[in-house]
């Protein structure tokens, strides 16, 4: 069974840092991209971060560019988003979500941990 | 940016009945290298992350009931849902995945049961 694990959300205060972690298991890691959507209260999905299977090729949104991180451990079959300089806007849930290398549709989900930026 | 548009907003629909919920792109999602459609739906119930039940505009991923239908190509799309049952409450999204990125969703459709 494929599962994916959120963790390390939680409150912080507006120009702030979280390293948020995804454990997976239940398929091969190393073979898949994986990816980070956030859901802000009551607001459409908005796909964040993505990082291929071999890590050679990161991807990010522009409103994210530059403060956030996407990383992956294959041994540990863990992906991660460092978060720097976080902002009220960033406020939402945060899913790990797995694709493939150049098909990015996601066909497996975690259950989401909190973000919550605010003083 | 890909901007995607969905329509109606919400709909409510009578057990037993059909669904229609149509999503517009802003720009052509049709690979002509390999002739398909960029484009995927999802489903997310009250409190639960997205689950994908349409990739390629029109496959079905493995377990999804045959209820559910992709259409269209190019800049519209269609999922059906057909002999609507109670289970199927929920907001549908569309998503493409053109590249470049960002692979951006629609706004959501809220279904509701009539």
């Amino acid at each position: 069974e494929v599962q994916l694990l959120e963790s390390g959300g939680g409150l912080v205060q507006p120009g702030g840092s979280l390293r948020l972690s995804c454990v997976v298991s239940g398929f091969t890691f190393s073979n898949y991209a994986m990816n980070w959507v956030r859901q802000a209260p009551g607001k459409r999905l908005e796909w964040v971060s993505g990082i291929s299977d071999a890590s050679d090729r990161t991807y990010y949104a522009d409103s994210v560019k530059g403060r956030f991180t996407i990383s992956r451990d294959n041994l540990k079959n863990t992906v991660f988003l460092q978060m720097n300089s976080l902002r009220a806007e960033d406020t939402a849930v945060y899913y790990c979500a797995k694709s493939l290398n150049w098909e990015f549709y996601f066909d497996s989900w975690g259950q989401g941990t909190l973000v919550t930026v605010s003083s | 940016d890909v901007v995607m548009t969905q329509s109606p907003d919400s709909l409510a629909v009578s057990l037993g009945e059909r669904a229609t919920i149509n999503c517009k792109s802003s720009r052509n999602l049709l690979y002509s290298s390999n002739n398909k459609d960029y484009l995927a739906w999802y489903q997310q119930k009250a409190g639960q992350p997205p689950k994908l039940l349409i990739y390629w505009a029109s496959t079905r991923e493995s377990g999804v009931p045959d209820r559910f239908s992709g259409s269209g190509s190019g800049t519209d799309f269609t999922l059906t849902i057909n002999n609507l049952q109670a289970e199927d409450v929920a907001v549908y999204y569309c998503q493409h995945y053109y590249f470049p990125p960002p692979f951006t969703f629609g706004q959501g459709t809220k279904l509701e049961i009539k």
